[in-house]
């Protein structure tokens, strides 16, 4: 079954900062990853995919992540945080329990960002 | 455009009532639909999910259950609720296989 690990449960950053959040999947099949985002008070909403291709994708307000096959991991980035960047991130992965219709999720990364 | 609507928002019930929480999604034909919980500091635990109408499979042994009368409502129940029932469930959907889901907003559940 796939498991999906994020390392960080708390990240708080001033603005300006660099951002880089981990995330490790287990299972080393044919992979597509994402990253959703849960802004306060909203839906949790997709953030960025991989599906195949470049291993760098990037996604809405500027961020990126990279997946790396030889490390199972699939870490998001930003060069520099804003205030508005304040939420909870979730890596997540397909696969789990021996099915491809299922997506498993990290435990997530709250992102606090002090202006 | 698709939508996806869960209701209600929030939800107070006493131990022992009987649970129904509902997902629509407008916009699409055949979607998979899911059921996930959300507890802080724990992620997203999948609890249901549903290839087509009638066809439900569940995650993990619980006092909950899940059924899809139409192709694109897909319904979260008990009959009895606990205490640990409380949380914050949402629903989603996916259009195919290993496609990103779409998030509805979440109901509130609280349990008193």
């Amino acid at each position: 079954a796939q498991s999906v690990s994020q390392h960080n449960h708390h990240v708080i950053l001033s603005e300006a900062a660099s951002l880089e959040l981990g995330c490790n999947y287990s299972y080393g099949g044919t992979v597509n990853l994402f990253w959703y985002v849960q802004y306060p008070g909203q839906h949790l909403q997709l953030l960025l995919k991989y599906f195949s291709g470049d291993p760098l994708v990037k996604g809405i307000k500027g961020f990126e992540a990279e997946f790396i096959k030889s490390k199972f991991s699939f870490n998001l980035r930003k060069p520099s945080v804003q205030w508005s960047d304040t939420a909870e991130y979730f890596c997540a992965a397909p696969g789990g329990g021996g099915s491809n219709y299922k997506l498993t999720f990290g435990k997530g990364t709250l992102l606090t960002v002090n202006p | 455009s698709q939508t996806i609507h869960q209701w209600p928002a929030t939800l107070v019930q006493p131990v022992g009532s009987p649970l129904s929480l509902e997902c629509t999604v407008e916009g699409t034909s055949n979607p998979n639909l899911y059921w996930y919980r959300q507890a802080a500091g724990r992620g997203l635990q999948l609890l249901f999910y549903s290839v087509g109408i009638g066809q439900i499979s569940s995650e993990v042994p619980q006092n909950l259950s899940a059924s899809r009368p139409q192709d694109r409502q897909f319904i979260l129940s008990s009959k009895k609720l606990l205490l640990s029932d409380s949380g914050f469930y949402l629903c989603a959907w996916d259009p195919g296989s290993a496609y990103e889901q779409y998030f509805g907003p979440g109901t509130r559940l609280t349990v008193t």
